[in-house]
């Protein structure tokens, strides 16, 4: 199973928007609206922060939302801060109980 | 409350196996899925298989079938992953991660445990 295609990096500065694609075949995403997105700081675990395509966790802030279109899945972080710099992952269900991970995104706050 | 707290550092050489333990507290063990997720130095999640605690089933990756075996004991909360045949490409940092459905998103974490292989 191939990876899911990010970009490998993007920018923003602060307060503003970015979007973060995730990109696979009608395999990879299965036909199933189980996307979900994770953000990782060096050295720390990766943290939930979308989930079921659009879907937050308790507690994860509402600048971050989710959307998917075909087989191209979107991070939307609105609002900018300096804590958002870390690097992003999606991931789908792809049947089974299996998983497939994107390659992850480094996003950097400018 | 909820946590799941990984084994130490292992460093082995090539073709040894290594065996990294995953110990859940604070919620029912048998609810939930248990994933394994590695990341190479530098590199990106690559999922590894997962295991029911209720009945045992796994799943393994297409890529490390073969080599990988995960098991569980009810008795103390706890999952185990074994690798053999070591290669230094398996180097990374292994995560367990829990999930309510077979299908759901992963929502805790362990904190992750660093394999190194090298001669």
């Amino acid at each position: 199973q191939s990876a899911l295609t990010q970009p490998a990096s993007v920018s923003g500065s602060p307060g503003q928007s970015i979007t973060i694609s995730c990109t696979g075949t009608s395999s990879d995403f299965g036909g199933y609206d189980y996307v979900s997105w994770y953000q990782q700081h060096p050295g720390k675990a990766p943290k939930l922060m979308i989930y079921d395509v659009s879907n937050r966790p308790s507690g994860i802030s509402n600048r971050f939302s989710g959307s998917k279109s075909g087989n191209t899945a979107s991070l939307t972080i609105s609002g900018l801060q300096a804590e958002d710099e870390a690097d992003y992952y999606c991931s789908s269900y792809t049947g089974s109980g299996t998983r497939v991970f994107g390659g992850g995104t480094k996003l950097t706050v400018l | 409350q909820v946590q799941l707290v990984q084994s130490g550092a292992e460093v082995k050489k090539p073709g040894a196996s290594v065996n990294v333990s995953c110990k859940a507290s604070g919620y029912t063990f048998t609810n939930y899925y248990i994933h394994w997720v590695r990341q190479a130095p530098g590199q990106g999640l690559v999922w590894v298989g997962i295991i029911n605690p209720s009945g045992g089933s796994t799943t393994y990756a297409q890529k490390l079938q073969g080599r990988v075996t995960m098991t569980r004991d009810t008795s103390t909360n706890t999952v185990y992953m074994e690798l053999s045949s070591l290669r230094s490409e398996d180097t990374a940092v292994y995560y367990c991660a829990r999930c309510w459905g077979v299908d759901d998103a992963f929502d805790i974490w362990g904190q992750g445990t660093m394999v190194t292989v090298s001669s």
